[in-house]
């Protein structure tokens, strides 16, 4: 039962435009979520959290949505450039146990030149 | 500084053999994660670490798993007996401490077992 859900396992954008990665989870007990990044024979770097309390969080051209009541967060990345193209995870923990992330199936990002 | 490594990057083995993958977190992180990624799926949490002592077991798919810290640095993740389900990408992070918010991941051990 997967109780983290990323339903495109890839996307393609121009460069320059918004990338939207979407993740939807099952737990309503899950608080802080992650994204990160992973680049071919790398492993996941983190990119930006959220903890339940907030409903968006920004750093630089990455922000994160939570939709706390449909269970969904996003990420955006504006402007998309081509060194974004990775594979994303959306990851999910709840209080009880904040070191075992949930992660999800990941959505490969491909930007275009 | 160094970040988290693993050894070795790829490992190609035969069913029924025994296994070893070795993690060297950063230097001062308390707590260490093993992940597994088949092919297809999310990372799947195995086994946590705090200090030497593994508080949680409970992603460890079979006994044939185990896995052991020492010196609050350097853990080994051993398959005994190895099946072919257990072909994936197995990766190790570390975090400051167990409530950190990051964990810095290594590039992981591709294991294939034939």
């Amino acid at each position: 039962d997967q109780q983290v859900k990323q339903n495109s396992p890839s996307l393609s954008v121009q460069e320059g435009r918004i990338s939207i990665l979407n993740c939807d989870y099952t737990n309503s007990m899950f608080d802080y979520f992650l994204w990160y990044k992973k680049y071919p024979a790398e492993g996941p770097t983190f990119l930006i959290s959220i903890s339940s309390i907030k409903d968006k969080n920004e750093d630089g051209r990455f922000t994160v949505f939570l939709n706390k009541s449909a269970k969904h967060l996003s990420l955006h990345i504006v402007p998309s450039q081509p060194g974004d193209s990775a594979v994303y995870f959306c990851a999910a923990s709840s209080d009880s146990g904040t070191y075992k992330y949930i992660f999800g199936t990941g959505t490969r990002l491909k930007v275009l030149a | 500084g160094a970040g988290v490594s693993q050894s070795p990057s790829n490992k190609v083995t035969e069913k029924g053999k025994d296994v070893e993958l070795r993690c060297d977190p950063i230097s001062g992180h308390t707590a260490l994660y093993w992940y597994r990624q088949r092919l297809g799926q999310g990372l799947e949490f195995l086994i946590y670490f705090q200090g030497n002592s593994a508080p949680d077991k409970s992603g460890l798919p079979s006994d044939r798993f185990s896995a052991e810290r020492t010196g609050e640095s350097v853990s080994t993740l051993t398959i005994q007996r190895t099946q072919q389900e257990d072909s994936a990408v197995y990766l190790c992070a570390s975090s400051l401490m167990a409530s950190s918010e990051t964990q810095y991941f290594g590039p992981g051990t591709r294991l294939l077992v034939l």
